[in-house]
């Protein structure tokens, strides 16, 4: 099965810093990750697919870039808001494998 | 406006069961495939199943399989998740979750807001 990993594993960044979050997939996935917003207690939220398609009501800070077997979701200028766990997605074939995801703060 | 709406958790003893169910409405529910995810105390987001829109697909994660069973009520527009032999490491926030419009394998575009399975003595 194709792994998915995601660096870091959290991180701590200023309110308008730009924020960058790289997902490894361990054999080309051409562009089939999907982005997720996880705050606590609330329902996971997709922020981007196909790589870097954002979806619809999604603040345009958020972008998503790459293809193959790397990937990144960029947010511009991150605001308080943002605070959560981001996870990448994988969804070319089953298994659906989600990466262990990346948790984000304000410094 | 698509609704999912998760019920059937509760506390379970390990090798016990139950049955989870995601009644769906605001879309055409026969028309996508429907998944369910999971999420541990602690830990992350992990795929447990998906069935085909018809019902004559389905697809398990390695951890369930041989133990859980997904199906759909078309007609209800319900989807089901029965879980069998549960274990201790079944513990989670169970989500049904739409699949996203497009062909083939898709991403989650709606989740419902979870339903807490416990498995414990």
């Amino acid at each position: 099965d194709i792994q998915m990993t995601q660096s870091p594993s959290s991180l701590s960044a200023s309110v308008g810093d730009r924020v960058t979050i790289t997902c490894r997939a361990s054999q080309g996935i051409s562009n089939y990750v999907a982005w997720y917003q996880k705050k606590p207690g609330k329902v996971p939220k997709v922020l981007i697919y196909a790589a870097s398609t954002l979806q619809s009501g999604v603040p345009s800070r958020f972008s998503g870039s790459g293809s193959g077997t790397d990937f990144t979701l960029t947010i511009s200028s991150l605001q308080p808001e943002d605070v959560a766990t981001y996870y990448c997605q994988k969804y070319n074939s089953v298994p659906l494998t989600f990466g262990p995801g990346t948790k984000v703060d304000i410094k | 406006e698509v609704q999912l709406l998760e019920s059937g958790g509760g506390l379970v003893q390990p090798g016990g069961s139950l049955r989870l169910s995601c009644a769906a409405s605001g879309f055409t529910f026969g028309n996508y495939a429907m998944t369910w995810v999971r999420q541990a105390p602690g830990k992350g987001l992990e795929w447990v199943s998906t069935i085909s829109g018809g019902g004559d697909g389905t697809f398990y994660a390695d951890s369930v399989k041989g133990r859980f069973t997904i199906s759909r009520d078309n007609s209800e527009n319900t989807l089901f998740l029965q879980m069998n032999s549960l274990r201790a490491e079944d513990t989670a926030i169970y989500y049904c979750a739409k699949r996203g419009d497009g062909s083939g394998w898709s991403y989650f575009d709606y989740w419902g807001q979870g339903t807490l399975v416990t498995v414990s003595s």
